[in-house]
């Protein structure tokens, strides 16, 4: 059974500088699919970021990119230039590219709660 | 293009008693499925419809059920219900089934909050 790690309960940054958020994740498979997922006050989940394991190619979209290593089953979040909005619980999410075995089940991690400063 | 819609957001049950929330998938999404999220925990897999058929469970017990209508909405039923319980449901919907590697990407429900006292 896939498992994911976020080891940080809580992180705080200064309005516009950078923080990382750590994901690790346990799987045998080799394909599969990783996400960044913000859940702000709202409740609404809304995915931040995804990376398929397949590619080596570290995912980006706008300030948010990521850092994943393969062999070490890590995936970090790093946001730049954090802004207020980016106020949120960060959910890291593993899921399986099997539909007919697994679906589209997502596991995910704990959360991290990320505090922005101003 | 209408998103992901649950109803109610939210509900105040009694232990032991029955309760059903909804879902209303995306337009052009024919898989949902269901997740359980404890205050301050990540959401945990409770099961998905696929075309109207369960494909894939979690690990909760038969008192929680669901179903899929010909529309690809859904329901989560919850029946005996505990304290436990108490959490946000969270519905998700996705275009399911394509070939090769799986690109299903997941669109999230503002939830219905769930208390059992």
């Amino acid at each position: 059974a896939q498992t994911v790690t976020q080891s940080q309960p809580e992180m705080s940054v200064q309005e516009a500088e950078t923080v990382t958020l750590s994901c690790t994740y346990d799987t045998s498979e080799s394909d599969y699919y990783l996400f960044w997922y913000k859940q702000p006050p709202s409740r609404q989940m809304i995915l931040v970021i995804r990376q398929e394991a397949y590619k080596q190619q570290n995912a980006t979209e706008n300030r948010f990119s990521v850092n994943f290593q393969k062999a070490a089953k890590s995936f970090s979040l790093k946001i730049s230039d954090s802004q207020l909005g980016d106020a949120a619980m960060y959910f890291c999410a593993y899921r399986s590219p099997y539909f007919m075995e697994y679906g589209n089940k997502l596991v995910f991690g704990a959360g991290t709660i990320l505090r922005v400063k101003s | 293009e209408t998103g992901v819609t649950q109803s109610p957001t939210h509900l105040i049950k009694t232990r032991g008693q029955q309760v059903t929330l909804r879902c209303s998938s995306q337009s052009g999404h024919n898989t949902v499925s269901w997740y359980q999220q404890a205050l301050g925990q990540g959401p945990q897999f409770i099961f998905q419809y696929y075309r109207e058929e369960e494909n894939g469970r979690g690990n909760f017990p038969p008192r929680f059920s669901g179903l899929q209508f010909p529309n690809y909405s859904s329901e989560l039923n919850v029946n005996a219900l505990e304290l436990d319980d108490s959490a946000l449901y969270l519905c998700a919907s996705s275009q399911g089934l394509r070939v090769a590697l799986g690109d299903y990407e997941q669109y999230f429900g503002p939830g219905t909050r769930l208390t059992v006292t």
